[in-house]
């Protein structure tokens, strides 16, 4: 199976920060790689597939890079609705698999 | 509107039985893949199963296989979830969403409890 690593776990940051949160996976994926956003007490959020882009209604402020296995999300200026968990998510190989997560907070 | 909207979540005891539902609105529904995917308590997200747009072809989770059966019905707009042999690690919210690979829609999720 596919391992997908995220990091950081966790970051603080302030409303206007560029933020990056790196997604490593175990095996080449080529660009079978999508970012969720869930909002804290609310379902997931697709922003991103095939690891640069965009689902329909995704501010351009998110942006994704990578292929292979190192990719990364970036949020070029935050604004308060950003304040969420991402998730990466390979979808190369069954079974699919999930990071663990990047909690984003207000500093 | 384009949603999905999952139903049929509650407790249920350990080894029993449970079929979830998801109903989908605004859009084709028989031109779409169509996933499940779960979140146990403060957990993050686990991929369940997938189908095909015709049922032809359908994936699960190794954890899954055996006891959960992943089907839909192009009439009704409508894609299900048979769960047998439940255990306490299945408990979750549920969710299923639009797409096999990556998922472009999401429902708002149904609560699953197994606990005697």
């Amino acid at each position: 199976d596919i391992q997908m690593t995220q990091s950081p776990s966790s970051l603080s940051a302030s409303v206007g920060d560029r933020v990056t949160i790196t997604c490593r996976a175990s095996q080449d994926i080529s660009n079978s790689l999508a970012w969720i956003q869930q909002r804290p007490g609310k379902a997931p959020k697709s922003l991103l597939y095939a690891a640069s882009s965009f689902q329909s209604g995704v501010p351009s402020r998110f942006s994704g890079s990578g292929s292979g296995t190192d990719f990364t999300l970036t949020i070029s200026s935050l604004q308060p609705e950003d304040f969420a968990t991402y998730y990466c998510q390979q979808y190369h190989a069954y079974p699919y698999s999930f990071g663990q997560g990047t909690r984003l907070d207000i500093k | 509107e384009v949603q999905l909207v999952e139903s049929g979540g509650t407790l249920v005891q350990p080894g029993g039985s449970l079929r979830l539902s998801c109903t989908a609105s605004g859009f084709t529904f028989s031109n779409y893949w169509m996933s499940w995917l779960r979140q146990a308590p403060g957990q993050g997200l686990e991929w369940v199963a997938n189908i095909k747009q015709d049922g032809s072809q359908k994936n699960s989770v190794d954890s899954v296989r055996g006891r959960f059966i992943i089907s839909r019905d192009n009439t009704k707009n409508a894609l299900y979830l048979q769960m047998n042999s439940l255990s306490v690690e299945d408990t979750a919210v549920y969710y299923c969403a639009r797409g096999g690979s990556s998922m472009g829609l999401w429902g708002q999720g149904t609560q699953v409890t197994v606990s005697s």
